[in-house]
């Protein structure tokens, strides 16, 4: 079946420096997702990639989607304490027909700022 | 607008023990899914509906898990008997549904289950 991996599994950074977290999927994707989870909390989505070679902004976050349609990438830079968390990447499985919306999680990045 | 509940919040059981979790989406949302969230992995999905029928259980173990959708709205997701790798988040999640502009899955604040 489908698989969504992403590296590194673990980030500590200093804050101010940069981070970015790199998702692979098996199979090509009609769009990707990033969600963020914050410690204890519940995963919240930031954002949807749809085209290929696509690359949005929020602020310090920048996403990528790859020209193959088949890898992302989330950069943030100049890290604050408040990016601590979990960035999860998330691609559509549309295995068996219909997908109404099924997502496959990669097993996130966990980031660490050191203040 | 109010986001996806949840309760309970925690729960401790013994294994063999039964446990019972409610979600209540996000009013309108027409696809419901339910994720079980081992610590350290990104959430697994359980299952799936549509409005009150069921899209996709394939990764449900249906021998101990079992999941309704009545009226298609509520939503409560059953273990029995638990065991002691069911202890996990278990995060309900909803999204409208309609076209690609519509993917966002909005999530509750999960169950935390303790088997001991």
């Amino acid at each position: 079946g489908q698989q969504v991996m992403q590296i590194p599994q673990y980030q500590h950074v200093q804050e101010g420096e940069d981070f970015t977290t790199y998702c692979n999927s098996s199979t090509t994707l009609s769009n990707i997702q990033w969600y963020k989870q914050r410690p204890g909390g519940h995963p919240v989505f930031l954002i949807q990639l749809v085209k290929s070679g696509e690359v949005k902004k929020q602020k310090r976050l920048t996403f990528q989607f790859g020209e193959a349609k088949k890898n992302s990438s989330l950069h943030i830079t100049a890290t604050q304490t408040t990016d601590v968390g979990t960035y999860f990447c998330a691609g559509p499985s549309n295995a068996g027909g219909t997908s109404y919306g099924k997502l496959t999680f990669g097993q996130g990045t966990i980031l660490t700022v050191h203040p | 607008e109010a986001g996806v509940a949840q309760s309970p919040r925690y729960k401790i059981i013994e294994k063999r023990q039964s446990v019972a979790f409610w979600c209540n989406p996000i009013s309108g949302h027409a696809t419901l899914y339910w994720y079980q969230q081992i610590l350290g992995q990104g959430p697994k999905l359980l299952i799936q509906f549509q409005n009150n029928g069921v899209v996709d259980d394939s990764q449900l173990p249906k021998d101990r898990f079992s999941a309704e959708r009545l009226k298609g709205v509520d939503s409560t997701l059953k273990i029995q008997p638990a065991k002691l790798e069911d202890s996990a988040v278990y995060l309900c999640a909803s999204r409208l549904a309609g076209g690609s502009s519509y993917n966002e899955q909005f999530f509750g604040p999960g169950t935390r289950l303790t088997v001991l």
